[in-house]
């Protein structure tokens, strides 16, 4: 697609409960990133992935969270357990390569994740 | 991220430039300076990076002092659409992935 696309745009789950947000990077992106927003704050990084390396997963709050980029393309985000502490805009950005010096990300609209 | 001051907001009239002052006098000499911009209910939006000279794109014009010091972000012709949050950023590439905003500058367009 032209963009960065993420699933679904909101989301509203119950304490305890599991989800799930996607994202789908710009055809031909190698580089992905994860972030959260909490309301008033700023960007908190959370994954990146870059080709077929190992994923950086230090910015992963806790062990309910996990990341998984399929065939170097689409990526899920699930959070298990939730608690209300979660509630954020979830945003996942692309770019051409991990050099961000040359570089701009691209983010998609982000997953407003809302625990109740 | 206490590498960058902007002010908190500013306010311009609709058809006129708005120009997007950021500080960063701690500068290291292989960090870019980027800028992006939050539209609400959208994500960050990439604008223009520069190293030491003036970059100008379809979006808009940055100007880094000298010293590299500071810069600014400037919009010639500033529209409604334009309103939104803008973030001055510092970043060297390569293994500095992590972006790190901070509270950035609300841009109110006027009619």
């Amino acid at each position: 697609g032209a963009g960065v696309s993420q699933s679904p745009s909101n989301k509203v789950t119950e304490k305890g409960k599991d989800v799930e947000l996607r994202c789908d990077p710009i055809s031909g992106h190698t580089a992905l990133y994860w972030y959260r927003q909490s309301l008033g704050q700023g960007l908190e990084f959370l994954i990146y992935f870059q080709g077929n390396s190992a994923p950086d997963k230090s910015g992963l709050p806790s062990d309910r969270f996990s990341a998984e980029r399929t065939g170097g393309s689409v990526s899920t985000l699930t959070i298990q357990r939730t608690q209300q502490e979660d509630s954020a805009v979830y945003l996942c950005a692309s770019s051409l390569a991990q050099i961000t010096a040359n570089y701009g990300y691209t983010f998609g609209s982000g997953t407003r994740l809302t625990v109740v | 991220d206490a590498k960058t001051t902007q002010p908190t907001s500013m306010d311009c009239a609709e058809g006129r430039a708005a120009n997007l002052p950021c500080n960063h006098s701690t500068i290291s000499g292989n960090e870019y300076v980027y800028w992006y911009r939050q539209i609400h209910s959208q994500g960050p939006q990439y604008i223009i990076h520069g190293l030491k000279n003036n970059e100008t794109n379809e979006m808009a014009s940055l100007i880094i002092t000298e010293d590299r010091k500071s810069s600014t972000l400037i919009l010639p012709h500033a529209t409604l659409r334009d309103t939104a949050v803008y973030y001055c950023m510092l970043n060297s590439g390569g293994s500095n992935y992590k972006l790190t905003f901070g509270k950035g500058t609300l841009l109110t367009v006027n009619p």
